[in-house]
């Protein structure tokens, strides 16, 4: 079956630090990934997604690369701001807009 | 983009009542899904709102625990019937957008609490 397994948070950093949360996939055939962010108070947001192997997807500086030879997409950002803190979570499509979900991660950026 | 609104925003139940949770949507859409976070875990997907017909069902979720209604292009309802401290979770209501992207939008969710 398909499944998502996301980096066990909370992660904790200071501004201006580099961010990595890992997202791996179990799936048949090549789903699409997305990464959803969730900030306080708010309901989840699209922040990126790929369609296919090798695809990037970024948006406000966070970057993933879809590679289907370790069946990761994992979430980057070189250096973070206070405003990012929020739950990201990852995800895949099974089919028809239906997403399969990691747990979500919570990260707090410090000043 | 689509806004979401959902009603209630959170509630605290006694255990063998039913709640209905509401999700209005600001534009036509032509797919709605019902999402369950418990505590600790991943969202889920519970069903598929139809417009004009019955829901469409996951495995592990059954109509006469979750009924759903969507007389509309804009409006459904998710029922939690006789709940458990089991069903304590965050019930989340979610749209396809309109075009190509196809991206999905969410509201802020239900948090229902059971005692």
């Amino acid at each position: 079956g398909n499944s998502v397994t996301q980096m066990e948070g909370p992660v904790t950093l200071s501004e201006e630090a580099f961010l990595t949360i890992n997202c791996t996939y179990t799936a048949t055939g090549y789903p699409s990934l997305f990464w959803y962010v969730q900030y306080p108070g708010e309901g989840l947001q699209l922040l990126l997604k790929a369609t296919k192997a090798d695809d990037k997807g970024s948006n406000k500086g966070f970057e993933a690369t879809y590679r289907k030879e370790t069946t990761s997409f994992h979430l980057e950002k070189g250096s973070v701001q206070v405003s990012d803190s929020a739950v990201y979570f990852c995800a895949l499509e099974r089919s028809n807009y239906k997403l399969t979900f990691g747990k979500g991660t919570l990260l707090t950026v410090n000043p | 983009s689509a806004v979401i609104s959902q009603k209630p925003s959170r509630d605290i139940c006694q255990r063998g009542t039913s709640l209905t949770i509401q999700c209005q949507v600001d534009s036509q859409v032509t797919m709605m899904f019902w999402y369950r976070q418990q505590p600790g875990q991943s969202l889920t997907l519970i069903a598929t709102a139809n417009q004009g017909s019955e829901a469409t069902y996951e495995s592990g979720f059954v109509i006469d625990k979750f009924p759903i209604s969507r007389p509309n292009l804009t409006f459904s309802t998710l029922t939690v019937s006789n709940m458990s401290p089991e069903d304590s979770s965050i019930y989340l209501c979610s749209v396809k957008g309109q075009g190509s992207t196809g991206e999905l939008f969410f509201g802020e969710g239900s948090r229902l609490t059971v005692l």
